[in-house]
């Protein structure tokens, strides 16, 4: 299945400014997905970034907010805007992994804002 | 958005017994994943269940993908101390290609 690098790991960040995560993958992939999961909850689903097109936001997820780049088939970014400390929280990556593998996740950055 | 039900929230048991954990919807779905998480990394694939009342296991770990394709369950069997974390089922709703929709997981807590 893919291997996916996450980066930052961790940040604390002060409230209004942004901070912007990376995820890398070791092969093409055509939809990469984006996970907020807030403290002691479950994953929920931001957004799916593909290549070429704008992202697909979530319900309660606007573009302003978490604006998403997909400049090939291996990358994307997510930007968490403005941030205040609801945002404090774990986002995560993900892509499919094809049959018998599900999705694959990074490790996820963990975001705390002051 | 929505989100499974998963029971129990969280289970404290003995070393050596075995734990079992479900997942409902009031949907239908085509696919069941079950996932652990640990403290600090992403979830990590446990199981994988594409096809109504499929039965599969994975060492210890066996899940079903229930028949009317609104449930899923997860049993662990002779629990070690590693066994230790959260558990995510998710699924893909029917209709909704690509997309994970989570269960409320289940924190597992195993006493030596």
């Amino acid at each position: 299945s893919a291997v996916i690098s996450q980066k930052p790991s961790r940040d604390i960040c002060q409230r209004g400014t942004s901070l912007t995560i990376q995820c890398q993958v070791d092969s093409q992939v055509t939809m990469m997905f984006w996970y907020r999961q807030q403290p002691g909850q479950s994953l929920t689903l931001i957004a799916t970034a593909n290549q070429g097109s704008e992202a697909t936001y979530e319900s309660g997820f606007v573009i302003d907010k978490f604006p998403i780049s997909r400049p090939n088939l291996t990358f994307s970014t997510l930007t968490v805007s403005n941030m205040s400390p609801e945002d404090s929280s774990i986002y995560l990556c993900s892509v499919e992994g094809g049959i018998n593998y599900g999705y694959t996740f990074g490790s996820g950055t963990r975001l705390t804002v002051v | 958005g929505q989100q499974l039900n998963q029971s129990p929230q969280s289970m404290f048991i003995q070393e050596g017994e075995d734990v079992s954990m479900n997942c409902t919807s009031s949907s239908i779905f085509n696919t069941w994943l079950w996932y652990k998480q640990d403290p600090g990394e992403g979830p990590v694939l446990l199981i994988a269940l594409y096809k109504a009342g499929e039965l599969t296991s994975n060492g210890r770990l066996t899940a079903q993908f229930g028949i009317t394709r609104k449930d899923s369950f997860l049993n662990i069997s002779a629990s070690i101390p590693s066994d230790v974390g959260i558990y995510f089922c998710a699924g893909q709703p029917a209709g909704t290609a690509s997309k994970l929709t989570f269960g409320t997981g289940t924190r597992l807590q195993v006493m030596l």
